[in-house]
């Protein structure tokens, strides 16, 4: 079936700092990929996606490709500011016998803290 | 705030005992999503309902059930409950039902089994 593997946290950084995320997929098709945040006491919230193999997904500094070779999705962002803090789950979702599902699949999550 | 309504945020129950979870989608969002979050899971898909009608399942137990009604909001039904059922869980609503769609999720209802 469908996984989704992150790299083990938690991970911790002072601002500023460049920021990469590891993020593997194990699918039969042709999956939509996707990172969440998760701040504390809250539901997740879209950070960005990508569709499609060489997609580039980005949003408030976070970028993500999509790379079909490597079955990858990597979250990097260049400089980290304190309030980046949270978790951050690698998901995907995607079809079987024709159908498009829109379900998540998610990685384990990666526990993120900046110091200033 | 994400548009996604859960209600209540916290339940405290004993085992044997059944709850009702509810949400309200986004306005406009046809599809409903129930997710579980628990330490030793991670985030698991339950299930997931479109205008009304069931589209895929997951994870579910038998003792758990779920539907969608007609003005589109759903409840997620978990009876028998389980010491092991003591988890968060988050509700999440997308447009349409298909792989690309972004989901947009509740702040969850977490659950607690004494």
């Amino acid at each position: 079936g469908d996984s989704v593997t992150q790299m083990e946290g938690p991970v911790t950084l002072s601002e500023e700092a460049f920021l990469t995320i590891n993020c593997t997929y194990t699918a039969t098709g042709y999956p939509s990929l996707f990172w969440y945040v998760q701040y504390p006491g809250e539901g997740l919230q879209l950070l960005l996606k990508a569709t499609k193999a060489d997609d580039k997904g980005s949003n408030k500094g976070f970028e993500a490709t999509y790379r079909k070779e490597t079955t990858s999705f990597h979250l990097e962002k260049g400089s980290v500011q304190v309030s980046d803090s949270a978790v951050y789950f690698c998901a995907l979702s995607e079809g079987a016998g024709g159908t498009s599902y829109g379900k998540l699949t998610f990685g384990q999550g990666t526990i993120l803290t900046v110091h200033p | 705030d994400s548009g996604v309504t859960q209600t209540p945020k916290h339940l405290i129950t004993a085992t044997g005992q059944r709850v009702t979870l509810r949400c309200s989608p986004r306005s406009g969002d046809l599809s409903v999503y129930w997710y579980q979050q628990s330490l030793d899971q991670g985030l698991q898909f339950l299930i997931q309902y479109y205008n009304g009608e069931e589209r895929a399942k997951g994870n579910i137990l038998e003792r758990f059930s779920a539907q969608q009604f007609p003005d589109l909001h759903s409840e997620l039904n978990l009876s028998s409950l389980e010491l092991g059922d003591s988890a968060l869980y988050f509700c999440a609503s997308s447009v349409g039902a298909g792989k690309g769609e972004p989901q947009h999720f509740g702040d969850g209802t977490r659950l607690s089994i004494l």
